[in-house]
């Protein structure tokens, strides 16, 4: 069946490192893919999304790449702040495309100063 | 800025007892989701409505999981009856359009089975 495969947290960075968490899916045809981010105590918040291959994705300095051939979306960003401490979801809407998201695991992003 | 309302915020109980979990989607978004979070699961789908009809609930466990909404204001999840594995945070989100293309979530319900 559909899924998405995140990379194992917790990361831990000092503040203006270069950040990587990889995402790939697993499902056909061309599903939209999506970054969520969970801050603590709240409900999940859309970062960014793309919906055809080679798109790009950006929001907040994050940016994120539609790569068909390798089904991956890496969330990247240049510099991580300690604002950016939360937990990032990777999300696809999977092959039948009926809106229904499917989540990854999440990955926990720890910024320290 | 409009947003959704879940309620209680926090919900501890006993096992054996029925839990009811409330959720009011953003005005206009015609479909609905109940999402259950844990350390162990990560998120989990538990049922997806659109314009109020349900399209899936396989995740759900059919026994003791309810999943309705009366109208479009309101969406409710119950439990009954509740057992100590139930315990998480469930989650609601709303969203418009065929493809959802951004969910709303709201702030979810700790549910602390004892």
């Amino acid at each position: 069946g559909d899924s998405v495969t995140q990379m194992e947290g917790p990361v831990t960075l000092s503040e203006e490192a270069f950040l990587t968490i990889n995402c790939t899916y697993t499902a056909t045809g061309y599903p939209s893919l999506f970054w969520y981010v969970q801050y603590p105590g709240e409900g999940l918040q859309l970062l960014l999304k793309a919906t055809k291959a080679d798109d790009k994705g950006s929001n907040k300095g994050f940016e994120a790449t539609y790569r068909k051939e390798t089904t991956s979306f890496h969330l990247e960003k240049g510099s991580v702040q300690v604002s950016d401490s939360a937990v990032y979801f990777c999300a696809t809407t999977g092959s039948s495309n009926t809106g229904k998201l499917i989540f990854g695991q999440g990955t926990t992003l720890q910024v320290k100063p | 800025d409009a947003r959704v309302t879940q309620t209680p915020r926090h919900k501890v109980t006993e096992m054996g007892q029925e839990v009811t979990m409330r959720c009011q989607p953003i005005l206009g978004h015609n479909t609905v989701f109940w999402y259950r979070q844990t350390m162990m699961q990560g998120l989990e789908l538990l049922a997806y409505f659109r314009n109020r009809a349900p399209l899936d609930d396989s995740g759900m466990p059919k026994d003791r999981f309810s999943a309705e909404m009366p109208d479009a204001t309101l969406a409710t999840l119950k439990i009954q009856p509740s057992e100590p594995r139930d315990s998480a945070v469930y989650f609601c989100a709303s969203g418009f359009g065929q493809l959802n293309e951004k969910l709303f979530f709201g702030s979810g319900t700790q549910l602390s089975v004892l």
